[in-house]
């Protein structure tokens, strides 16, 4: 049969609004999260992350929020720029060092 | 720092042929990852080494695939024989210490014909 890549869930946002990305995680041992970045050719990029003893961490323009109850986070980007135009992935360290990552988001900035 | 390089950005190889994918951590870092990166199955872990010293392999999909890390600055991802089905986005990471940032290369496009 014909296959079938990751399809990725898309926000389209108008430039200066604010975006939010949303992540549901699986393990609810997670102990550490992190947002990367990915513009297409390039490595993934850090951009910020969250222990699980925090709710809420504040960056440049960035912020993570962390609701361990319903096991969902969160980035929101500030101000969206043309240069915010990326995949974005949220990735959880459940069990040792082992980062697992979440398939992705592709956000679209308009000018 | 130079960030985590790898070497060769890209790699075109026919069915068949070894495949040595190469790696320099960041200075200091104690944890090395590989990781594959195909729009199937998104970003797996492959392996990752802690202090030189692999700790979990069980990302590697099979015989086919070894890595090494001879010492703190150097790591290899083999492949031998390669299959079309292994072309894909390698990525090396490393960190400095658990749960902290970890920092990606730039990545090594495989295409494998």
């Amino acid at each position: 049969g014909e296959s079938v890549g990751l399809h990725l869930p898309t926000l389209s946002v108008q430039e200066g609004d604010n975006s939010i990305i949303n992540c549901a995680y699986s393990n609810s041992a997670s102990d550490y999260f992190i947002w990367y970045k990915q513009e297409s050719g390039k490595g993934p990029q850090f951009i910020i992350d969250i222990r699980s003893n925090m709710d809420k961490r504040q960056g440049q323009r960035v912020t993570v929020l962390l609701n361990k109850t319903v096991k969902h986070l969160s980035l929101q980007i500030a101000a969206t720029q043309p240069g915010d135009s990326a995949v974005y992935f949220c990735a959880e360290n459940a069990a040792g060092n082992k980062l697992t990552f979440g398939g992705g988001t592709r956000v679209l900035v308009k000018p | 720092d130079a960030g985590v390089i790898q070497s060769p950005r890209h790699e075109v190889t026919e069915m068949g042929q070894e495949v040595t994918l190469r790696c320099k951590p960041i200075s200091g870092h104690d944890y090395l990852f590989w990781y594959r990166q195909t729009m199937m199955r998104g970003l797996e872990l492959l392996i990752y080494f802690n202090n030189n010293v692999p700790i979990d392999d069980s990302g590697m999909p099979e015989d086919r695939f070894s890595a090494k890390m001879p010492n703190a600055s150097f790591s290899t991802l083999k492949i031998q024989p390669s299959e079309p089905r292994d072309s894909a986005v390698y990525f090396c990471a490393s960190r400095q210490r658990e749960l902290s940032e970890q920092y990606f290369g730039p990545g090594t496009r495989l295409t494998v014909t």
